[in-house]
């Protein structure tokens, strides 16, 4: 069976540090994957999708990056945090064959920039 | 442009059902999903449904949509303390060849007893 994962849980970073979130996908080959934030009380904004290895499409133009080193990984990153990043991140998958409109979640990062 | 909108909370009785309403823009959706989340937590697919059904039901949960209208409900029967979370809506869109998903900003559902 697929499951995906998410490190850190939890993090709390200054104002100016770097970031860097890991997500990573089992038991499926070549998933479609996502990166979204949650703002607290809000929806979900979707930031970054990959189709492939070092194919990423950003959504919004923010202070964050992605990348996609391994089929399975996905890395959310920043070199430097502003409060505004501050949020739930929730990374996704979506296979490409069989069930592909089941787009599936992490557990989430919750990302506190202080 | 894509929308997706929601009410933001809902109150009911334990054992009562509870029915989650939802609003989309893009005609084109290919498939509308609703999404559970719990406190803390990432979210879990519930159900999902193709547009060219009315109906979907799934044990508890039953799924209206109206195309017309682009109006999407979940109603949960005999509802549970367990259901309390925050429901998602989203529409499924093409942007750039790639699927993505259009989320509401969730309904908070508190079931008390």
């Amino acid at each position: 069976s697929q499951t995906i994962h998410q490190w850190p849980a939890t993090l709390v970073q200054p104002v100016g540090s770097p970031l860097s979130l890991e997500c990573t996908v089992e038991g499926t080959s070549n998933p479609n994957l996502y990166w979204y934030r949650q703002a607290a009380g809000r929806g979900l904004q979707l930031l970054f999708y990959s189709v492939g290895i070092g194919q990423i499409s950003s959504e919004v133009p923010q202070n964050l990056s992605a990348s996609r080193p391994q089929d399975r990984q996905f890395i959310l990153s920043s070199k430097k945090l502003l409060l505004s990043d501050s949020g739930f991140y929730l990374c996704a998958w979506r296979p490409i064959a069989g069930r592909v409109y089941e787009q599936y979640f992490g557990p989430g990062t919750r990302l506190t920039v202080t | 442009g894509e929308d997706v909108e929601q009410s933001l909370f809902l109150s009911v009785r334990e054992g009562d059902s509870s029915v989650i309403n939802c609003t989309y823009t893009d005609s084109s959706s290919t498939y509308l999903y609703w999404y559970k989340q719990e406190p803390g937590a990432g979210l879990q697919l519930l159900t999902y449904i193709f547009s060219n059904m009315d109906m979907k039901q799934d044990q508890r949960l039953t799924v209206l949509l109206n195309k017309k209208d682009k109006h999407l409900s979940l109603r949960i029967a005999d509802t549970q303390t367990g259901d309390s979370a925050i429901y998602f809506c989203a529409e499924s869109t093409l942007s750039g060849g790639y699927n993505k998903l259009i989320f509401g900003a969730g309904t908070r559902l508190a079931v008390h007893p």
